[in-house]
């Protein structure tokens, strides 16, 4: 079985420039959710997906971020501009459902976002 | 408002040697408890999870994990470390009876000397 794809897996680009970021989830996955990692910590969520409509964006910064899973499979998030403090690992994930008891979210390798 | 502490930053360890990786939690409903490591350049890899049941849970790679309600704790345990072990090693708790959301603690660095 596939993992979680995500592209690119690195990117440097200088602030107040726009980057987005593309992640496909494990074949049948239902539920998408995009990872912010900041580097000394745990990766805190910016928005979960159930199939192509928004559960959760309470901590989606949606000033500057988006995101959208247009057709309930992949998904695209998007930086407009691009801070300092954006700097962080974006890890995308996906489970079978949001609730079921045994859910376990399986993660992608990542994407590695340097912002100057 | 739920709420993981891994109070260790780093545990070091002699290959051969038992490790034990700390984890607290704080929910206000029944705890879904998972674990998760990850390997420099990697994404997260799920190692276990405790969602009710035995309170011993073994998982990948010879990983076991045991809840303790009375203590909300739930340590992440192999009884002979592996070189191959040293990562970076996360807690996480979701509240089963009223939220989704997936909250991590802030790792564990695992160093396995040879």
């Amino acid at each position: 079985e596939a993992g979680v794809a995500q592209s690119p897996r690195y990117k440097i680009i200088e602030k107040r420039q726009s980057v987005a970021f593309w992640c496909n989830p494990i074949s049948g996955h239902a539920t998408l959710y995009w990872y912010q990692q900041i580097l000394g910590q745990g990766p805190k969520l910016l928005i979960q997906f159930q199939n192509n409509g928004v559960v959760d964006d309470s901590q989606l910064p949606k000033d500057r971020f988006s995101a959208e899973r247009l057709k309930g499979v992949d998904s695209t998030l998007k930086i407009q501009p691009a801070k300092l403090e954006d700097s962080a690992v974006y890890l995308c994930a996906s489970s079978t459902s949001p609730r079921g008891a045994q859910e376990t979210q399986y993660f992608g390798p990542g994407t590695r976002l340097l912002v100057l | 408002a739920q709420s993981v502490a891994q109070p260790e930053d780093q545990v070091n360890v002699a290959e051969g040697n038992p490790l034990t990786v700390k984890c607290t939690y704080s929910v206000s409903g029944n705890p879904y408890l998972f674990w998760y490591v990850q390997y420099p350049n990697r994404g997260l890899q799920f190692l276990l999870k405790y969602i009710t049941g035995d309170n011993l849970v073994k998982g990948s790679y010879g990983f076991e994990a045991e809840f303790n309600k009375s203590q909300t704790s739930f340590h992440l345990k192999k009884p002979s470390a592996l070189v191959s072990d040293s990562a970076l090693y996360f807690c996480a708790v979701r509240d089963g009876d009223s939220s989704y959301k997936l909250i991590f603690g802030s790792g564990t660095r695992l160093l396995v000397r040879p």
